[in-house]
């Protein structure tokens, strides 16, 4: 079982609909967990940050986090084309630091 | 204000070769990474270093090496290349060890030929 899971997509949307990726996680004893976007050809930067269950939302977007069911998802409300990238679910795994990756899913959405 | 840079973006070189990547972070973190991208998009953890201390290595080959001058700098250097070395790799930098945010650089692109 991968660590960290992501459909891989494509997923299409409409421009103004709702946006919804998903990640599922391995290690229960996960703590932090993140959403990082990356366009074509740029470095990931961070879209948001997780640490209990439930939910968290920041302008457009939510995120949402079951550490039972060992979920994390990405809502984005009014999509635009300008959030075609990917999306990558990022793991924090022990006191060492690092971050594990899911492979990510792109997102293109249509005008 | 570039928060985390890396030196040089662009690196085309042949096999067997010698090279080295830098990186610099201006946020005063504690707290820096090596990350490989490979042409699949997967981005991997391959180092970190805490105050100059390694304290993450991963299963990378002996041929990669890193070296944190100070905790402002972490360098990759990578000893007689080989074509599957041709990645993007990213150096990141936090202020939290495992549960803070992670602030990427621009990425160095290796091609190995």
């Amino acid at each position: 079982q991968k660590e960290v899971e992501q459909n891989s997509g494509p997923l299409s949307v409409p421009e103004g609909a709702i946006a919804s990726l998903n990640c599922t996680y391995s290690d229960r004893g996960s703590q932090s967990f993140f959403w990082y976007r990356q366009y074509s050809g740029k470095s990931p930067e961070l879209i948001m940050s997780i640490y209990s269950n439930g939910d968290k939302e920041d302008g457009r977007f939510t995120a949402q986090l079951n550490k039972a069911s060992q979920y994390v998802s990405l809502l984005i409300r009014d999509s635009q084309p300008s959030d075609s990238a990917t999306y990558l679910c990022a793991v924090g795994k022990g006191s060492q630091g690092n971050l594990i990756f899911g492979k990510g899913t792109k997102l293109s959405v249509k005008p | 204000d570039t928060a985390v840079s890396q030196t040089p973006k662009y690196l085309v070189t042949q096999m067997g070769n010698d090279k080295s990547i830098k990186c610099e972070q201006n946020l005063g973190h504690d707290t820096m990474y090596w990350y490989k991208q490979d042409s699949k998009k997967f981005l991997k953890i391959m180092f970190s270093y805490n105050n100059k201390e390694l304290i993450i290595n991963e299963t990378v080959p002996n041929r990669f090496s890193p070296k944190s001058p100070d905790k402002a700098h972490l360098n990759l250097h990578i000893n007689s290349l080989e074509l599957g070395d041709s990645a993007v790799y990213f150096c990141a930098s936090s202020q939290d060890r495992g549960y803070g945010t992670q602030y990427f650089g621009p990425g160095t692109r290796l091609l190995v030929l």
